[in-house]
């Protein structure tokens, strides 16, 4: 079965500290996989997608077929980096299956 | 570009009313998706549509919700009757074949 699991519903780190969520999936094909961002009461944005090998915000996501992960770090997370991240992964239909998200909170 | 547009931003309604939420799709974008969001479940997709044309309902909670898009250019998700377990965040989203979906601002739905 389909699956995206982020096993944290809460990270608090202190500004300026590295950042790790996490995010594992399960998915029999070869996944697609994106993070998205949904900061206090507004719309979910799309952070990074792991085809794009890119580096947004200062964060990046590796994938990891053996460990089947796709977590999302920072090494130095900032206030305005408080929000709800959520991993998602696009299936051949092309729907979206999102994890339970989880609430970055950055302490100053 | 606009981006995603939902109407109305914020909806307050009496138990056994008939809600009708609104979406216009990003132009271009051949997909969109109903995504439900509460505290207790986070996001479900509730439908999807590929070039106007139901492909998933299997989201869908019961028959009181119903999906339509008439066109490429807008979609409605109707509930009727309302009850007080259907308040929720309610995202429109579209995309493209192959990139990652844009969501609209949401309607933040609350029933009494």
């Amino acid at each position: 079965a389909q699956r995206v699991t982020q096993p944290e519903k809460l990270l608090s780190v202190f500004k300026g500290a590295p950042v790790e969520l996490k995010c594992n999936y399960s998915y029999s094909g070869s996944p697609e996989l994106f993070w998205y961002v949904q900061y206090s009461r507004q719309r979910l944005q799309l952070l990074l997608r792991h085809i794009s090998r890119e580096s947004i915000k200062g964060f990046t996501a590796d994938l990891n077929k053996g460990e089947t992960s796709f977590h999302l770090k920072k090494p130095f997370a900032q206030e305005e980096d408080s929000a709800m991240y959520y991993c998602a992964l696009r299936d051949s239909s092309y729907k979206l299956i999102f994890g339970s998200g989880t609430r970055l909170l950055v302490r100053p | 570009d606009a981006g995603v547009i939902q109407s109305p931003r914020h909806e307050v309604t009496e138990m056994g009313q008939e809600v009708t939420l609104r979406c216009k799709p990003i132009s271009g974008h051949n997909s969109l998706f109903w995504y439900r969001q509460t505290m207790m479940r986070g996001l479900e997709l509730l439908i999807y549509f590929n070039n106007n044309v139901p492909i998933d309902d299997s989201g869908m909670p019961e028959d009181r919700f119903s999906a339509k898009m008439p066109n490429a250019s807008f979609s409605t998700l109707k509930i009727q009757p309302s009850e007080p377990r259907d308040s929720a965040v309610y995202f429109c989203a579209s995309s493209p074949q192959d990139y990652g979906y844009t969501f609209g601002s949401g309607t933040r739905l609350t029933v009494v």
